[in-house]
Formats: C-alpha cells, structure tokens, sequence
C-alpha cells in the first residue's frame, strides 16, 4: 500500500519570506501523481500544485514550486514570498493506478507578520 | 467555489442513530469519491462510485454504506454511529475514472458530531 509521510507537523515563515514544507511517499508503482492541497480554517479543500512523475520538469504555479526527486521519493512545496493568507494546513496527497487520493498527516503553516 | 455541494454542513447526533450526507458533484463529473477527516486517522479515502457503480472501496466500516444515483449525486448513510465517527466528511467529483491526472474537487464538507 501507498504511504505518504509529512514530518513537520507545524512550520511558520515570516511574511515575504521562503517556506519549504517537506513530503516523502513510497510506492511500488511507476506512474503516479503528486499534489499538494492547502486547507485554510474554513475547511474547503484547495488544490495548489500537482506534478506527473513521468515529467522530469518540477512543477510551478506562481509563487508555488515543488522539487519532485523520484528516485529519492520525496515531493517537497516551496512558497516564496509569503503571504498570511497562505496561512494554513497543507496537505501533501498521492494518486496511483487505483485513483483515490492518499494524503499524508499534514503540516499547520503559521505565517507571522 | 468548486461547484460541489454537499448537504447538511453541520449534523449533531446521538451515538446509535443513524444519518445521511448527500453531495452533489460537479456538473458532467462521473466520479464521486468520500474522504473522512478525523483528528486521529487524518484524511482517509472512504468509496468512490462512478457513474452509478461502487469502483473501489477503502477503510469504510461496515455500519457505512453509499450509493450513487442516476442523476450522480450520492449519499453515505452512517448506522449505528459511535462517537469515534465524529469527523468532517468530504465529497469530492471528478469528470471521469480512467487513469488521468484529472484533478478532484472538493466539497466543503459535513461536519458530524456524534455525542
């Protein structure tokens, strides 16, 4: 079975600077996607990144990036230029072959003023 | 807003009874998946059914059980309930079941408390 693992339960970032939030999966199969969500106090599930693992090119989607290393599995979420709405859970989750989403515990990122 | 909606937001209950969640997916999307997110366990894939069938089931007790219609909206029926089922439960859709990257989109959850 799939397993995604976060090890920072908790992180903060002074506004407008770099966070990086930390992720490792392990998996068997070859072909697989990564995403990162962001769950604010409201709840809603929002996703903000998401990277193929057959794509050697790491993802980006403005001030988010990720560094993908496959071989090392590890799936790790730069944010850049902090802002307090990034101020968050985040959730990094897998998908394989069986199209459900495996999530990993979660990292609470406070972003400080 | 992702366009799935879910119903009721809040539901307080007493342990034994017996609830339904409902979600509406997003217009044209086949796929309908449950997730629990609980205090312990964290987010935990449920059941997804696609259009109208059971595709794959995950750690869903046997109390719980769901269908999904021929209009594609869906329900989770919780029986029995204890107070460890005290938990946000999410739906969310996606346009189809072959192997893709199409993303899922979230409903904005039903919180259940069970006292």
């Amino acid at each position: 079975a799939q397993t995604v693992t976060q090890s920072q339960p908790e992180m903060s970032v002074q506004e407008a600077e770099t966070v990086t939030l930390s992720c490792t999966y392990d998996t068997s199969e070859s072909d697989y996607y990564l995403f990162w969500y962001k769950q604010p106090p409201s709840r809603q599930m929002i996703l903000v990144i998401r990277q193929e693992a057959y794509k050697q090119q790491n993802a980006t989607e403005n001030r988010f990036s990720v560094n993908f290393q496959k071989a090392a599995k590890s799936f790790s979420l730069k944010i850049s230029d902090s802002q307090l709405g990034d101020a968050a859970m985040y959730f990094c989750a897998y998908q394989g072959g069986s199209e459900k989403l495996v999530f990993g515990k979660g990292t609470k990122l406070t972003v400080n003023p | 807003d992702s366009g799935v909606t879910q119903t009721p937001k809040h539901l307080i209950t007493a342990t034994g009874q017996r609830v339904t969640l409902r979600c509406s997916p997003r217009s044209g999307d086949l796929s309908v998946y449950w997730y629990q997110q609980s205090l312990d366990q964290g987010l935990q894939f449920l059941i997804q059914y696609y259009n109208g069938e059971e595709r794959a089931k995950g750690n869903i007790l046997e109390r719980f059980s769901a269908q999904q219609f021929p209009d594609l909206h869906s329900e989770l029926n919780l029986s029995s309930l204890e107070l460890g089922d005290s938990a946000l439960y999410f739906c969310a859709s996606s346009p189809r079941t072959i192997y893709s990257v199409d993303e899922q989109f979230f409903g904005p959850g039903t919180r259940l408390t069970v006292l």
